[in-house]
């Protein structure tokens, strides 16, 4: 199976800052890589799959990066309306594994 | 506008049987592969299972292998799970999600096992 971890677990940041959370998958899986985001009491929403393609209507302060087996999700410009737990997804392979998450304070 | 609504959540004992539902409308679902995906309260996300267009594959994470069943019914746009042998372990938000890759989610419904 695929281990996929992210880091830093959680960060704290202030409006108008730009923050990386990086994502490493434990084996080589292109860019089968997408990224959520979500906020308490919500379902996940996609923000960017294989890697880095933006999904409509997501602000272009978000951006992804990375293949093989480091990603990186960066947030521009941060807003409040930012502040919400950060997960990456490997859907190279079976059984599909997200990373353990990433909580964005603002 | 994509939907994705289950149903079929609650309260039931340990050892017992539960069976979600997803009602899916606004794509052509059979030809989607469909996903379930769970979240224990206040911890991170768990895919637990997936099938394909017309559910002769079907895939498992290990911790429900043998004790869940994922299905589909491309006639009536819906997707299923048959969860047995529950444990407190299962209790979760259990999303339906559209694909394999994941990239519409419905709000979610909650199972909660306890005796």
């Amino acid at each position: 199976d695929i281990q996929m971890t992210q880091s830093p677990s959680s960060l704290s940041a202030s409006v108008g800052d730009r923050v990386t959370i990086t994502c490493r998958a434990s084996q080589g899986i292109r860019n089968d890589l997408n990224w959520y985001q979500q906020k308490p009491g919500k379902a996940p929403k996609r923000l960017i799959c294989v890697a880095s393609t933006l999904e409509s209507g997501v602000p272009s302060r978000f951006s992804g990066s990375g293949s093989g087996t480091e990603f990186t999700l960066t947030i521009n410009s941060l807003q409040p309306e930012d502040s919400a737990t950060y997960y990456c997804l490997q859907n190279n392979s079976f059984p599909r594994t997200f990373g353990p998450g990433t909580k964005v304070d603002i | 506008e994509v939907q994705l609504v289950e149903s079929g959540g609650g309260l039931v004992q340990p050892g017992g049987s539960l069976r979600l539902s997803c009602a899916a409308s606004g794509f052509t679902f059979s030809i989607s592969w469909m996903t379930w995906v769970r979240q224990a309260p206040g911890k991170g996300l768990e895919w637990v299972a997936t099938i394909n267009l017309d559910g002769s594959d079907k895939f498992y994470v290990d911790s429900v292998k043998g004790r869940f069943t994922i299905s589909r019914d491309n006639a009536r746009n819906s997707l299923f799970l048959q969860m047995n042998s529950l444990g407190v372990e299962d209790t979760a938000v259990y999303y339906c999600v559209r694909y394999a890759t994941m990239d519409i989610w419905g709000q979610g419904t909650l199972i909660t096992v306890s005796s």
